[in-house]
């Protein structure tokens, strides 16, 4: 009974690098989504997907990427990495887009120097 | 604009004592409420919602909360904390396929 998994659960990049942070879920959810915590600031969408094929930007899109090839894989992608990209990032997934409970990854903890 | 504003960023009580967490958003449509909890170094998972019907309700652990429509609230409370209720606690609301979450609110239950 998995849920929703993410890798790595740590990373340390220098800046200008590139990553690709994994999202997988095996609950055959439609909605996806990626949000970064930061203290102070709760969380904040990135991005989100209501299906295979369809994303869009939330509140903080810029300097990520995401696709959605599969329903099962949401992965983001951190172009050139910077510091203001230190943060931890968390997938979460909802059978329903806007009523339904969002089911979270254990996040993943990124520093960038 | 929509908005969630959490107003307490850390609430300590004693262990016993009731607690009340606020939360008031902002919307020119209807929304769907969420409080979520994250346990350290863990996910968030969801303590309870509001969709429709009573505005009274209940979730885990023994936590309910009331949705106020003329005062645009969904706060949170317990009538009796346990020290393993510390935890930060986000109040969410959702429209127009997005989420959009609080700030946290620090809940630290002193023994």
């Amino acid at each position: 009974n998995a849920g929703v998994t993410q890798t790595p659960k740590f990373q340390v990049l220098k800046t200008g690098q590139s990553m690709t942070l994994q999202c997988a879920q095996d609950m055959n959810h439609e909605y996806m989504s990626w949000y970064r915590q930061d203290p102070g600031m709760g969380l904040r969408l990135i991005h989100y997907s209501v299906g295979a094929g369809i994303t869009d930007q939330g509140e903080v899109p810029n300097g990520y990427n995401v696709s959605r090839s599969t329903t099962e894989d949401f992965p983001l992608r951190l172009l050139s990495a910077a510091p203001s990209q230190t943060s931890v990032y968390f997938c979460a997934s909802s059978v329903r887009r806007e009523t339904g409970e969002l089911f979270f990854g254990e996040g993943s903890r990124l520093t960038v120097l | 604009a929509q908005s969630v504003t959490q107003l307490d960023s850390q609430v300590p009580v004693f262990e016993e004592a009731p607690v009340e967490l606020r939360c008031n958003y902002s919307s020119s449509v209807s929304v769907y409420l969420f409080w979520y909890v994250q346990y350290p170094n863990q996910g968030l998972q969801l303590l309870l919602k509001y969709l429709s019907g009573s505005t009274l309700v209940k979730g885990i652990n023994g936590f309910e909360a009331e949705f106020n429509k003329s005062q645009t609230s969904f706060h949170l409370r317990k009538p009796s904390v346990h020290i393993s209720d510390t935890a930060e606690y986000f109040c969410a609301f959702s429209g127009t396929y997005k989420y959009i979450f609080g700030t946290g609110t620090r809940l630290k239950v002193l023994a």
